[in-house]
């Protein structure tokens, strides 16, 4: 069964960079009909997609975060990474990682991490 | 950016109800649009994709339907384990847009 765990600091300074990891597990991180993505849940909000990155490495932001999100993959540790920076307090939320099934309608995200808190405060 | 919005919001509904939450796209999508549900702090669950397909594990009570911009999902009778936050999800890349979510609560 695959999983996949999001990890990193649960407070980040204003101003400062968000980063998180997601590892999976139980599957491969390499097969060309998935992708790798971020989503974010601002408390008491709805869902944000943030990004998404292919197996091959390329990428895809939220016109409304690209200028500030960088999302890379690491094959060799089957792991996925968030980089946010200049965060501020909207930024606070739960930010899932989760895997994109990429069918002939589309991309779903079909498996989820269970999410990880951050904190914009000083 | 093709902008998704839900209606209703919230609705309030009773065991065994039957169930509509209506999706709207603000452009045609075909039938490039996904359906989740999420419980309170619990990670969203893939509901239907290709709006009408579900995946495997889905209870067939789950149904949808649409293509273009207008789309439904449907629950034939309502389980206490359905109360929960259904979001849409356009997935026509490379961006995709959740729908601001409809929350069914307990009557």
């Amino acid at each position: 069964q695959l999983q996949l765990q999001e990890s990193g600091p649960g407070l980040v300074r204003p101003s400062e960079t968000l980063s998180l990891t997601c590892t999976v597990s139980g599957g491969s991180i390499r097969r060309p009909t998935f992708h790798w993505g971020w989503i974010r849940q601002p408390p008491g909000k709805g869902l944000e997609w943030v990004g998404t990155i292919h197996y091959g490495g390329s990428t895809s932001y939220n016109p409304s975060l690209k200028s500030r999100v960088t999302i890379s993959l690491d094959t060799s540790k089957s792991q996925f990474s968030l980089s946010l920076n200049s965060v501020t307090a909207a930024d606070t939320a739960v930010y899932f990682c989760a895997r994109s099934y990429s069918s002939a309608w589309g991309e779903s995200f079909d498996y989820w991490g269970r999410g990880s808190l951050v904190t914009v405060s000083s | 950016d093709i902008q998704m919005t839900q209606s209703p919001s919230s609705l309030s509904a009773s065991v065994g109800d039957r169930v509509t939450i209506t999706c709207r796209a603000s452009q045609t999508i075909a039938s490039y649009l996904n359906w989740y549900q999420q419980k309170p702090g619990e990670a969203p669950r893939l509901l239907i994709y290709a709006a009408s397909t579900l995946p495997s594990g889905v209870p067939s009570r789950f149904s949808a339907s649409g293509s273009g911009s207008d789309f439904t999902l449907t629950i034939s009778s309502l389980q206490s384990e359905d109360f929960a936050t259904y979001y849409c999800q356009h997935a026509y890349g490379p961006s995709f847009t959740f729908g601001p979510g409809t929350k069914v609560d307990f009557q």
